[in-house]
This record gives structure tokens, sequence and C-alpha cells, in this order.
């Protein structure tokens, strides 16, 4: 069975200042893709970052990172130099290659306080 | 280019009515999916479709139905709506089925009374 968790309802972070948000995930296929997605209040959903489960780096976009332990089945978000616009829900989710499903975290709500 | 658009953004329907939801993917894009996003559910996979044909289905009841155009445009259609389909549906459009990355449009907001 395929399932992402993320245990963090809610998290605050200061400021220009980093955050990290966990994402674990399981699944019995080899390959797979690992992704993260922001939801504004607006609703949409937009695309921040990719890792392939056979990827040797972890993946960076600008000011995000994506910490992936594949031992642990991790595979965490790490938001630098926060900025009060990223405020928002965060997703975790992963694809399986072998179908074609995203299967998708419960999410956690960040607040960027001033 | 434009990015993926989905009409009507907001509909109020009451329980035993049908609806129809419409979804533009990114020009280019052959693979629509949608999903269905609640409190208690969170964000649930309803099915993909990939030169207008189903790839993939969710565990949804048969009410939940959909097809795409052969200009890769989605329908998706609730038959007998009830209290519980009231959600906010998304609908993501990849270049290829399978593809890694998703693109999301900006949902229906469905509300059933």
């Amino acid at each position: 069975a395929q399932k992402i968790t993320q245990t963090q309802p809610g998290m605050f972070v200061q400021e220009k200042e980093a955050v990290t948000l966990d994402c674990t995930y399981d699944t019995s296929d080899p390959s797979y893709g690992l992704f993260w997605y922001k939801q504004p209040s607006s609703g949409e959903m937009i695309f921040l970052i990719y890792q392939g489960s056979y990827d040797q780096q972890n993946a960076t976009e600008g000011r995000y990172s994506l910490n992936f332990q594949k031992a642990r089945k991790s595979a965490n978000l790490v938001i630098s130099a926060s900025q009060l616009g990223d405020s928002a829900m965060y997703f975790c989710a992963m694809r399986p290659n072998t179908g074609n499903q995203f299967y998708f975290g419960t999410g956690t709500s960040l607040t960027v306080i001033p | 280019k434009a990015g993926v658009t989905q009409t009507p953004r907001y509909l109020i329907k009451t329980r035993g009515q049908q609806v129809t939801l419409s979804c533009s993917p990114i020009s280019g894009h052959r693979s629509v999916s949608w999903y269905q996003q609640t409190p208690g559910q969170g964000l649930q996979f309803l099915f993909e479709y990939f030169s207008e044909t189903q790839r993939n289905k969710g565990n949804f009841p048969g009410r939940f139905s959909g097809r795409q155009f052969s200009n890769s445009r989605s329908e998706m259609n609730v038959s007998t709506l009830e209290l519980g389909d009231s959600a906010l549906y998304l609908c993501a459009s990849s270049p290829l089925a399978g593809a890694y990355e998703q693109y999301f449009g900006p949902g229906t907001r469905l509300t059933v009374t």
C-alpha cells in the first residue's frame, strides 16, 4: 500500500528563518517520484520541487530543497529565508512509477511571522 | 502559456441534482487528472485521462464519472449529489500520462445543500 505521512498539522516560523516540513512515505515500488506542492488560501496547488527515487543528490529549487533519506523513507522540505508569502498549506506527494496515481499527505499549514 | 483553467469556480447545488465540471489543460498537455479535496479526507484521486481514455481510477462510487475530448479538455460529472460531495475539485494536467509533474488548476468549489 502507498501512504504519505505528514505529522505536523501546523508550523510557525519567523520571517527570514529556515523551516523544515516533515514527510515520510511508504511504498513497495522500487521506483517512484516525490513531490512538494504549496496551496495558498486561493486554493491553487503550486508545484515546488521533485525528487526521483534513484536521484543521488537532493533536489533544490531556489529557496526550496528536499532532504531525501531513502533508507528512512523520508522526504522533508526545507524552506530557507522564509518570506511572508510562504504562508500556505504544504503537501507532500508520491507517484510510484508503476501507476499513474499521485498519493498526497494531509498537509502542513505553515505560518510565517513577521 | 496559459495555465490550467477550471469552470465554474464556484457552484451550489442541491441534493439529488447532477453537476458537470470542466477542465482545460495547459496547451500541449494530454493527461488530465481529477482530485477531490475535503477537510476530512484530504486530497483524493478520482481519475486520470490520457488521449480520451481513462487510465486510472480512484476509489469513488460510480456516481463520479469523467471524459476527455480530442482537444484534451476534460469534464467530470457527479450524479445524484450527496451532502458529502461538497468539496474543492482540482484538475491537474501533465504532458504525458505518468509524467512527473502535474500542474493544477484553481479548482471548482462545489457546495451541496
